[in-house]
């Protein structure tokens, strides 16, 4: 079973803190997605990577395709970075669907 | 700029009713897609469409079904509304690997 391992599930940080949610998957994939959802919001997609790392201001995206797997970082956190992040995976043809990481839930104190 | 819309954010229902999800995005997408995301369970593909009129079963199709008669509109059914089904409802469309959502529906089944 094509299976997304996220971890941790619950973390608790102090504003200014350096932040990783590590993701990890079974067998090869053809991309990988980190999504973000703040509460009672919807869910955007931060980054889809395919390889090697990807930086949008204090969130960077890395993937080892080897390894099979990814982590999000995210310099300098913040309040409004509270939110649940998730790692999802596409395999090989798959018209777009995506395989959901249980989703880590970040909150951020002042 | 991407956009997908779905007709309520909130919903409440009465067991039994037949309830009609509609989603609508303006990309010209050919993938479309509905999840259902519970606490706990994280998100679980309902059904997922290919283009017009196509369809295929997701991980947990049981009791919904769905249409797609344009390509812009994807409609989920819930035939029968069982107090199970509460749940949020969120639909996405897809193009290239690239993941786009909506704001959800939050069904309440009484």
């Amino acid at each position: 079973k094509n299976e997304v391992e996220q971890s941790p599930q619950n973390l608790t940080a102090q504003e200014g803190e350096f932040i990783t949610i590590n993701c990890s998957y079974s067998v090869g994939i053809s991309a990988l997605h980190w999504l973000q959802q703040h509460p009672g919001g919807g869910i955007v997609s931060l980054f889809m990577l395919s390889s090697g790392k990807k930086k949008h201001g204090r969130l960077i995206a890395t993937i080892n395709i080897q390894e099979k797997h990814s982590s999000l970082h995210i310099t300098a956190s913040h309040p409004r970075d509270s939110a649940v992040y998730i790692c999802a995976v596409l395999w090989g043809t798959s018209y777009g669907k995506l395989t959901f990481g249980q989703g880590t839930i970040l909150t951020v104190h002042p | 700029d991407v956009k997908v819309t779905q007709s309520s954010r909130y919903l409440v229902k009465r067991t039994g009713e037949k309830v009609f999800l509609e989603c609508v995005q303006d990309m010209d997408h050919e993938n479309m897609f509905w999840y259902r995301q519970d606490p706990g369970l994280g998100l679980r593909l309902i059904y997922f469409s290919y283009d017009v009129k196509m369809k295929e079963k997701g991980d947990i199709p049981e009791g919904y079904s769905v249409s797609r008669e344009k390509k812009e509109r994807f409609s989920l059914i819930l035939e029968s509304a069982s107090t199970n089904q509460t749940s949020m409802y969120l639909c996405a469309s897809s193009f290239r690997g690239g993941q786009y959502f909506g704001p959800g529906t939050r069904l309440l089944v009484l």
